[in-house]
């Protein structure tokens, strides 16, 4: 299987605040990525697919870089809403698998 | 838009079968080469995929569930199940299914299953 490890399982922020999670496979997944938002109680919702690719309606302000075995979810500046969890996950080979979320909260 | 449901018991008995219904409304199942997933996330092991199906019926499970699990659909309904034998307290979580091609999207809201005698 392949480890998606992502990092930091939590933050501490500021709204207007830019933040960055880090998510590494355990081996090469090309750009076979998605990073997912949950808001609590609710299904995760997709922010950003094929690595990079910013899912329509989602804002300007979560993007997404990376190939191969490192990747980065960046939201350039926190907002109210944004102060959830964050999932990288894998599709490139079976069996798919996610990171262990971060949680983004309110500094 | 396509939007998925997911319906079935919040409580099965252990040693029993798990049995859910993803009920897919505003596209076909057979439509657009997607697949069809069932992913359930429990506190102690986050999100985990159990599957993917096909239209065709072709599956795909995740080795640790694999000898337990069975996908099938009804194209006709526009549905698709999930079962999970032999079910224990560590089966217990919400199941959510989803449409999947690049990732999954969009998914359900989710159902609660609690296995518990």
């Amino acid at each position: 299987d392949i480890q998606m490890t992502q990092s930091p399982s939590s933050l501490s922020a500021s709204v207007g605040d830019r933040v960055t999670i880090t998510c590494r496979a355990s081996q090469g997944i090309r750009n076979d990525l998605g990073w997912y938002q949950q808001k609590p109680g609710k299904a995760p919702e997709r922010l950003i697919y094929a690595a990079s690719n910013l899912q329509s309606g989602v804002p300007s302000r979560f993007s997404g870089s990376g190939s191969g075995t490192e990747f980065t979810l960046t939201i350039s500046s926190l907002q109210p809403e944004d102060f959830v969890t964050y999932y990288c996950a894998q599709h490139n080979s079976y069996p798919w698998t996610f990171g262990q979320g971060t949680k983004v909260e309110i500094k | 838009q396509v939007q998925l449901q997911e319906s079935g018991p919040g409580l099965v008995k252990p040693s029993q079968t798990l049995s859910l219904t993803c009920t897919v409304s505003g596209g076909s199942i057979t439509r657009g080469g997607y697949y069809w997933s069932w992913i359930r996330q429990s506190s102690g092991k986050g999100l985990e995929w159990i599957g993917n199906i096909f239209y065709s019926g072709a599956t795909y499970y995740n080795p640790s569930l694999k000898s337990r699990v069975t996908m099938s659909l009804d194209t006709s309904k526009n549905q698709f199940f999930l079962n999970l034998t032999s079910v224990t307290a560590a089966d217990s979580a919400v199941y959510y299914c989803a449409r999947a091609l690049g990732g999954a999207r969009p998914w359900g809201q989710g159902i609660l299953v609690t296995v518990s005698s």
